[in-house]
């Protein structure tokens, strides 16, 4: 596709449900990256994979949150028994092969998660 | 020491002047420093990146000025336009293995006319 793609772009949760947002990155993209945005400040890493394989996950913030690539492709990151906490705008981007100069990142224009 | 430290949080510029956003890092490894872009309701887009092995980097109106020894970079755009009206990111990676960005906490530039 032109770019990254990210459904929904809203999602409202009741506490205690658990969510899935997918990410579409652009197509041929090796690396994809997750990112979590909370009001008024810069995006946090969650998590990394590169291909279908998971590299970094050490920005998921606890094991209620859980991410996946299982094709290489598309990408899945899920959040069980929402907290209000995990409310922000969640970002998925992604590069021809990792963060470089030389391969720049692309973000998607986010889910905007908030949790009642 | 991953932190990015970014001034000032907003920033109101005349149109037609100079708007300057300021960052700071720790970590000593880091060594590639893009901004960011972004729109209400949209993604962070990339503006320009600069790597440590030169100190300054011009596109267009676009400039970041590196200074290595003090660990900091700035942003300025040069003749501000209305549509320049957005929150600016900038960001830090280094040669880690996990290719992450570290951001700072972002500058909302106004362009008045």
């Amino acid at each position: 596709g032109a770019g990254v793609s990210q459904s929904p772009r809203y999602k409202v949760a009741k506490r205690g449900q658990d969510v899935a947002l997918r990410c579409d990155p652009i197509s041929g993209h090796v690396s994809l990256f997750w990112y979590q945005q909370a009001l008024g400040q810069g995006p946090e890493f969650l998590t990394y994979f590169q291909n279908e394989a998971q590299l970094d996950k050490s920005g998921l913030p606890s094991d209620r949150f859980f991410a996946e690539r299982p094709e290489g492709s598309v990408s899945t990151l899920k959040i069980q028994r929402t907290q209000q906490e995990d409310s922000a705008v969640y970002l998925c981007a992604s590069s021809p092969s990792g963060t470089g100069g030389d391969s720049p990142l692309h973000f998607g224009n986010g889910t905007r998660l908030t949790v009642t | 020491q991953q932190q990015v430290k970014q001034s000032p949080q907003s920033l109101i510029v005349q149109k037609g002047g100079i708007s300057i956003i300021n960052c700071a890092y720790e970590n000593t490894a880091f060594d590639y420093f893009p901004w960011y872009q972004q729109f209400p309701g949209k993604g962070p887009a990339l503006l320009i990146a600069i790597r440590p092995d030169v100190s300054e980097k011009k596109e267009g109106r676009f400039t970041i000025s590196f200074n290595k020894s003090a660990k900091q970079f700035s942003l300025h755009i040069m003749d501000s336009q209305p549509g320049d009206s957005a929150t600016y990111f900038c960001a830090a990676t280094g040669n880690f293995g996990n290719e992450k960005l570290t951001f700072g906490t972002g500058t909302r530039l106004t362009i008045i006319p």
